[in-house]
C-alpha cells in the first residue's frame, strides 16, 4: 500500500546512546516533516525538509539532525539521547502544490529514553 | 505557548449523543484541516477548509472554518463508538505549508 513507512516502532535507549530514526515514502512528495508527540501538547514540528536537498528547523530542533537522502528518504537522528526525547516519533509527506491533499503520516516511533 | 488551543480536551459521551470541538487562535490561517488519530497509528486527514466561512459535511461530521480565518469547529450528530479518537485540528499560515498542531480533544464515545 502506498504511504510512509517508519522503522523502528519501537525503540528503547539508554541516556546518551545515538541512534537514526528512518522513513520513506512512495507518493512522489517533495515535501517531508517530522514531527514528535506528547501527551497534551499535540504534535510539535522537529525539522521538514520543503524539497529534496533542503531541510530547516521546526519548532523544537534542539537534540535532533536529519538528513533528506533522496527524494524518498528523510531520516532523523539524535545524537546522544536524553529522557526528555522520550517521545512518539512521526513522520509525514505532502505534496505543496495540492495543500487539500494535506499530510500523509507514517504509524509512528515509540521512543524511551531511560 | 499553544498557537492553535483546542477544547475540551476530553470528552466523553453516550452513543447517538451530538457533539462540537472547537479550535481557536490570535491568528490568521492560509488553510485549516482536521485530523483523527487512532492509538498506534499516525493522524488521517478528514478535511481540509481554506475559506473564511466555509462549511463543509463528511456524513454525520460538519467542519466550519470562520470568517476571520483564525476558527473552527467540528460538529458530530449522532456519535458512533466508531469515532472514538484523537482529533487534531491543524493551520497552516504561509506558504511553505508548515502546519501547526493543537493540542488535540481526545474523545470516548461509550456504546
Amino acid at each position: 500500500n502506498a504511504g510512509v513507512t517508519q522503522t523502528p516502532k519501537f525503540q528503547v535507549l539508554k541516556t546518551g546512546q545515538s541512534m537514526t530514526l528512518q522513513c520513506a515514502q512512495d507518493m512522489n512528495h517533495n515535501s517531508m516533516y517530522w514531527y514528535r508527540q506528547d501527551p497534551g501538547m499535540g504534535l510539535r514540528l522537529i525539522y521538514y525538509s520543503a524539497s529534496e536537498g533542503t531541510t530547516d528547523k521546526g519548532e523544537v530542533p534542539n537534540g535532533y539532525n536529519v538528513s533528506r537522502l533522496n527524494k524518498r528518504e528523510f531520516s532523523l537522528r539524535l545524537e546522544s539521547a536524553a529522557p526528555s526525547q522520550t517521545s512518539v516519533y512521526f513522520c509525514a509527506s505532502s505534496e505543496m502544490s495540492r495543500r487539500v491533499d494535506g499530510y500523509t503520516f507514517g504509524s509512528g516511533t515509540r521512543l524511551t529514553v531511560v | 505557548t499553544q498557537l492553535l488551543e483546542q477544547s475540551p480536551q476530553f470528552l466523553s459521551i453516550q452513543e447517538g449523543e451530538n457533539l462540537t470541538v472547537y479550535c481557536n487562535s490570535s491568528s490568521v490561517f492560509s488553510s485549516l484541516q482536521w485530523y483523527r488519530q487512532e492509538p498506534g497509528e499516525g493522524p488521517v486527514l478528514l478535511v481540509t477548509v481554506v475559506t473564511g466561512g466555509e462549511v463543509k459535511k463528511l456524513k454525520r461530521l460538519t467542519f466550519q472554518f470562520g470568517d476571520a480565518r483564525k476558527d473552527s469547529s467540528l460538529h458530530i450528530t449522532a456519535a458512533q463508538p466508531g469515532d472514538t479518537g484523537l482529533y487534531l485540528c491543524a493551520g497552516a499560515m504561509d506558504s511553505s505549508y508548515k502546519l501547526i498542531f493543537g493540542s488535540g480533544t481526545r474523545l470516548l464515545v461509550r456504546p
